[in-house]
């Protein structure tokens, strides 16, 4: 089956560290830029980091840009996402994703 | 940074009625846009990608237009299950990066 399933969410304090998953299945996963997409409650979509299949080009937005890393490893089909010094802004519903398929999301809330 | 400016934010529409979507982008982006239904809970789901083609499964009546700066969604005949927000997305290969448009909340009229 092709999908993508995220791990990792959960509650943390404002300033903690946080590391998302993402397995992969179903596809050739090293074929695929990947993304993270997070969308707060009751928000939109908002793009969060993208990385190309090799790892050679890496987006991020500003809202994260020095504060999150993505990462991937084509060998174990995952992708990942090093989330630092968060904040209570960064509360949401993580997705990962490539262009026409989603995962089902990893709540990620920051909060004392 | 491309900007995408999506219209209306929400529409009241009934069952049966035609319903049209917008989205600008503050540059040419060729045809790198997709457009992705959300219903409550879910994930998105792709409808049309590359401005124009169909994903596979989705009803016909979902069609996209456009190239260069400005794109549409239509939808032909509104269906009971339609009612759902929609959103257009931009894409880039190198950085690879997205821009979505601000969503488009379609209800019962």
């Amino acid at each position: 089956e092709v999908q993508l399933v995220e791990s990792g969410g959960g509650l943390v304090q404002p300033g903690r560290s946080l590391r998302l998953s993402c397995a992969a299945s179903g596809f050739t996963f090293d074929d695929y830029a990947m993304h993270w997409v997070r969308q707060a409650p009751g928000k939109g979509l908002e793009w969060v980091s993208g990385i190309s299949w090799n790892s050679g080009s890496i987006g991020y937005a500003d809202s994260v840009k020095g504060r999150f890393t993505i990462s991937r490893d084509n060998a174990k089909n995952s992708l990942y996402l090093q989330m630092n010094s968060l904040r209570a802004e960064d509360t949401a519903l993580y997705y990962c994703a490539k262009e026409g398929l989603w995962g089902q999301g990893t709540l990620v809330t920051v909060s004392s | 940074d491309i900007q995408m400016t999506q219209s209306p934010s929400s529409l009241s529409a009934s069952v049966g009625d035609r319903v049209t979507i917008t989205c600008r982008a503050s540059q040419g982006i060729r045809n790198d846009l997709g457009w992705y239904q959300q219903k409550p809970g879910k994930a998105p789901k792709r409808l049309i990608y590359a401005a124009s083609s169909l994903q596979s499964g989705v009803p016909s009546r979902f069609s996209g237009s456009g190239s260069g700066t400005e794109f549409t969604l239509t939808i032909s005949s509104l269906q009971p299950e339609d009612f759902a927000t929609y959103y257009c997305l931009q894409h880039n290969s190198y950085p690879p990066t997205w821009t979505f448009g601000q969503g488009t909340k379609v209800e019962i009229k």
